[in-house]
């Protein structure tokens, strides 16, 4: 079975500090997508980064970057120069096909 | 971007009633919508995979007869919960994938429609 697994429920960071949020995942697959999104207060859906699993370099925007292991299936998110905007539920998801499997989140709470 | 639109934000019916929610890709075609169910502090739930013109694929344990599932275009899906009960009170989102474009098959979400049956 494809899952997708964030160990950490919760995490905090300072502002301005730099936060890395865990993701692993298990599939036996070699092309797919993965990605993290961004759930605020509203409930919106919002999309930070996408990285190909063809691709090895990682994905980069803005102040949000990952560290992709594809061997060992490790999707880390790290968000640096934390800003109060930042404060959320974040979730990582992998998408094989067409479906995308998330974990189970984690609520990222930003310290002013 | 794209954008996805939910209708309505929040509806609260009579339980025994039926509630329909709507999804629309507004600038692009959607062949495929998908329809999640997510509970309060959890994750998404991936409930059906909802494609233009043909039946609803669902998810393992999700009721067909109660969660009607219709995509009649390729702008539009609709989530119909039928003899709603207070345990389906929650929130649901659908999302599209946007096709072609050398999008790379995004998806986009709506944005979610709170449930409350009474």
């Amino acid at each position: 079975a494809q899952t997708v697994t964030q160990s950490q429920p919760e995490m905090s960071v300072q502002e301005a500090e730099t936060v890395t949020l865990s993701c692993t995942y298990d599939t036996s697959e070699s092309d797919y997508y993965l990605f993290w999104y961004k759930q605020p207060p509203s409930r919106q859906m919002i999309l930070v980064i996408r990285q190909e699993a063809y691709k090895q370099q990682n994905a980069t925007e803005n102040r949000f970057s990952v560290n992709f292991q594809k061997a060992a299936k490790s999707f880390s998110l790290k968000i640096s120069d934390s800003q109060l905007g930042d404060a959320a539920m974040y979730f990582c998801a992998y998408r094989p096909a067409q479906k995308l499997v998330f974990g189970q989140g984690t609520r990222l709470t930003i310290n002013p | 971007g794209a954008v996805v639109s939910q209708h309505p934000s929040r509806v609260i019916c009579k339980s025994g009633t039926s509630v329909k929610i709507e999804c629309r890709s507004l600038d692009f075609q959607a062949t495929t919508m998908f329809w999640y169910r997510q509970f309060p502090k959890q994750s998404l739930m991936l409930m059906a995979t909802s494609n233009e013109g043909s039946k609803a694929t669902y998810e393992q344990g999700v009721e067909k007869d109660k969660f009607l599932i219709n995509h009649a275009s390729l702008t539009l899906s609709t989530l119909t919960v039928t003899s709603a009960h207070p345990e389906d009170s929650s929130f649901y989102i659908c999302s599209a994938r946007e096709f072609g474009r050398g999008a790379g098959n995004t998806i986009y979400f709506g944005e979610g429609s709170w449930l409350t049956v009474v």
